[in-house]
């Protein structure tokens, strides 16, 4: 069974500075990683996601993400936080083939953003 | 705005009781899932429904149950309601049935059972 590990529950960075939200995925195939930003009392808002091809994937809002086969690893990135940026963030596994198609979570990292 | 519309948004019960969930998905989309997000659980697949046909189960009590109806939207339905069941329901749609597919999430509803 597939399942996704968020290891930071809660990051505090100051605006303007560099972000990195860790994800580590466990899945017998070729995942399907998702990124998902949701802020306090809103759904889900997909940011970016990698099927195949090239392992840096750019996503809206500024972000990117670097998928790494060997470290088993869907890292979020952005150079430069902005406040707007503060919200829980997400990663999640897509398994399912063609038949269906369910979601795994991460239990997700919440991010805090100083002036 | 995905274009997943929920209702209702809010949701107050009492324990026992049985309540109704609705979801459309966007224009176009066949597959339409549904999600519980809890403080302990965190984001959890229940169901997955895919032009009326049930495609996929999660972690789904007994006690719940769902539907697509022939217009693709669908209800999810909570009966003997506990306590831990208070939670935010998802649902979310896309356009075929595969676990590439990207999924648009509806604002949610969030049930309260006193």
């Amino acid at each position: 069974a597939q399942s996704v590990t968020q290891p930071d529950i809660h990051i505090t960075v100051s605006e303007g500075a560099s972000l990195e939200l860790r994800c580590n995925y466990s899945y017998g195939a070729t995942p399907y990683l998702f990124w998902y930003v949701q802020s306090p009392g809103q759904g889900l808002q997909l940011l970016l996601k990698y099927f195949s091809g090239d392992t840096l994937v750019q996503g809206i809002k500024g972000f990117e993400a670097e998928f790494k086969r060997s470290q088993s690893s869907f890292n979020l990135r952005k150079p430069s936080v902005h406040w707007s940026d503060a919200a829980e963030y997400f990663c999640a596994v897509g398994a399912g083939g063609t038949s269906y198609g369910k979601l795994t979570f991460g239990q997700g990292t919440i991010l805090t953003v100083h002036p | 705005d995905s274009g997943v519309t929920q209702t209702p948004k809010h949701l107050i019960t009492a324990t026992g009781q049985r309540v109704t969930l609705r979801c459309s998905p966007r224009s176009g989309d066949l597959s339409v899932y549904w999600y519980q997000q809890s403080l302990d659980q965190g984001l959890q697949f229940l169901i997955q429904y895919y032009n009326g046909e049930e495609r996929a189960k999660g972690n789904i009590l007994e006690r719940f149950s769902a539907q697509q109806f022939p217009d693709l939207h669908s209800e999810l339905n909570l009966s003997s309601l506990e306590l831990g069941d208070s939670a935010l329901y998802f649902c979310a749609s896309s356009v075929t049935s595969g676990g590439g597919n990207e999924q648009f999430f509806g604002p949610g509803t969030r049930l309260t059972v006193l």
